[in-house]
């Protein structure tokens, strides 16, 4: 079965210009949900998707939004770059996301904003 | 409010040592704890949840409510655990993960 796969991999913007991240989850799973990683703040929680819905958003500004579609991906968009965005941006996926379900992390979206 | 804490950025340990990685959560009802772990140029993976009660490569976790914490403990330390470790929670009916800061674990020769 193949893992969570997200695109691009790596990618340079420039501040002030905005960028789509897109996941695809493991077959089947139907909760995605979505992380920043960097050096002094650790994995700080996004968004979580469930067919279609928003159900759960961590404290980020308006200018990060997400949304899942009818096959379950997600894609994840950030406006107005700014310097401090960069960071690696993980995707993960679950069967229905919650209590008693593992999620499955992807290798992540190293975002450089220059 | 919900917080994971790692104390510990790093932790260093000589192999055949034991190891405790401290975790400590604020959460006020029933959270369900894990640990993640990742290795040099790997995804983060599951380690470990503490409702499985389970021990994975010799690690092994014990949920105290009184204490708030989720210590991640193996007596004999290997090289091969050197990697990045995560204490993470999600809340009983929520769909929000809560992850610490992280730990290196190094365990040297």
């Amino acid at each position: 079965k193949a893992g969570v796969t997200q695109t691009p991999r790596y990618l340079i913007k420039t501040r002030g210009q905005q960028v789509t991240l897109s996941c695809s989850p493991i077959s089947g799973h139907r909760s995605v949900s979505w992380y920043q990683q960097t050096p002094g703040q650790g994995l700080q929680f996004l968004f979580e998707y469930f067919s279609e819905t928003q159900r759960n958003k961590g404290n980020f500004p308006g200018r990060f939004s997400g949304r899942q579609f009818s096959n379950s991906r997600s894609e994840m968009n950030v406006s107005t770059l700014e310097l401090g965005d960069s960071a690696l941006y993980l995707c993960a996926s679950s069967l229905e996301g919650g209590v008693g379900n593992t999620i499955y992390f992807g290798e992540g979206s190293w975002l450089t904003v220059v | 409010a919900q917080r994971v804490t790692q104390p510990e950025k790093l932790l260093s340990v000589f192999k055949g040592a034991p190891v405790e990685l401290k975790c400590n959560y604020s959460y006020s009802g029933s959270p369900e704890l894990f640990w993640y772990v990742q290795y040099s140029r790997q995804r983060l993976q599951l380690l470990l949840r503490h409702i499985s009660r389970e021990s994975i490569k010799g690690f092994t976790a014990d949920l105290n409510k009184g204490e708030t914490s989720f210590h991640l403990k193996k007596p004999f330390a290997q090289e091969e655990d050197s990697a990045m470790y995560y204490c993470a929670l999600i809340s009983l009916g929520g769909y929000k993960y809560i992850f610490g800061t992280g730990t290196r674990l190094k365990v040297l020769a």
